[in-house]
C-alpha cells in the first residue's frame, strides 16, 4: 500500500481556517486520497475523498496538487467540535483502508 | 439510523478466556472489516471479510478467528485471550465500488488481565 507522511500535531484557534498537509509521493494512478477523521473515544468518520481535482463538501474541501503527489484538508472555520486526529488514507478501488498514525488537530477556544 | 453496532461496548477478561465481540450492519453493505487500535495509534486491519461467505486475514491476524455470519453480522472470537489483545476494537463496514465510504461502529473497549 502507497503511504503517506502527515504532521504529528497541529493547533488551530477557533473559527479560523485549518490547512492539514498529506504527502503521498508513491501514489498510483488508481490511487483515491482519502480522508477521515476521529473524535475522542469515537470510531472514525469519513470527511471527504477525491481523484484528481478539488473537492468541497459541507464538512471539508480537498485540494489536491497538480502532480497528485501532496494534498490539503481544508477546514474552513475550525470549532471546538473539530478537535480529533486526521487521516490521509490512499485507497485503490475496494481494498480496507490502512491508517497510519494521523495528525491530532487541536482547536483552541 | 444504528449503522454498525458493536457488542459489548465494554469488557474485562482474565488471561486464557475466550470471547466474542458481536458486530452487525443494517445497511445493506457487502464489506465488513474488524480493526483494533492501541494507545496513540492507528487502527489496524485484523480480518476483513469482502462479501458474505468470505473472509481475508488483515495486518494483524494472530490470536483471532471471524465468521461472517450472514450479511448483517461479522464476529469476531479470541480463543485465548493475551495482555497483548488489550486494545479498542472497531467493526467497521462499506458496500462494494470503485470508491465507496466505510462506516466504523463505536468500539468496544477490551483489557485482559
Amino acid at each position: 500500500d502507497a503511504k503517506t507522511t502527515q504532521p504529528n500535531s497541529m493547533e488551530s484557534n477557533e473559527e479560523e481556517p485549518v490547512h492539514l498537509p498529506c504527502n503521498h509521493s508513491t501514489i498510483s494512478g488508481t490511487d483515491y486520497i482519502h480522508w477521515y477523521r476521529q473524535l475522542p473515544s469515537q470510531g472514525p468518520e469519513y470527511v471527504i475523498h477525491g481523484l484528481t481535482s478539488n473537492v468541497n463538501n459541507r464538512m471539508a474541501s480537498l485540494a489536491i496538487a497538480e502532480d497528485r503527489k501532496s494534498s490539503t484538508l481544508i477546514l474552513h472555520r475550525a470549532t471546538l467540535r473539530d478537535a480529533a486526529v486526521y487521516y490521509c488514507i490512499l485507497r485503490s478501488g475496494n481494498t480496507p483502508l490502512v491508517f497510519g498514525k494521523g495528525t491530532r488537530l487541536s482547536v483552541i477556544a | 439510523n444504528a449503522g454498525v453496532t458493536q457488542t459489548p461496548k465494554f469488557q474485562v477478561l482474565k488471561t486464557g478466556q475466550s470471547m466474542t465481540l458481536q458486530c452487525a450492519q443494517d445497511m445493506n453493505h457487502n464489506s465488513m472489516y474488524w480493526y483494533r487500535q492501541d494507545p496513540g495509534m492507528g487502527l489496524r486491519l485484523i480480518y476483513y471479510s469482502a462479501s458474505e461467505g468470505t473472509t481475508d486475514k488483515g495486518e494483524v491476524p494472530n490470536g483471532y478467528n471471524v465468521s461472517r455470519l450472514n450479511k448483517r453480522e461479522f464476529s469476531l472470537r479470541l480463543e485465548s485471550a493475551a495482555p497483548s489483545q488489550t486494545s479498542v476494537y472497531f467493526c467497521a463496514s462499506s458496500e462494494v465500488g470503485r470508491v465507496n465510504t466505510i462506516y466504523f461502529g463505536e468500539g468496544s473497549w477490551l483489557t485482559v488481565v
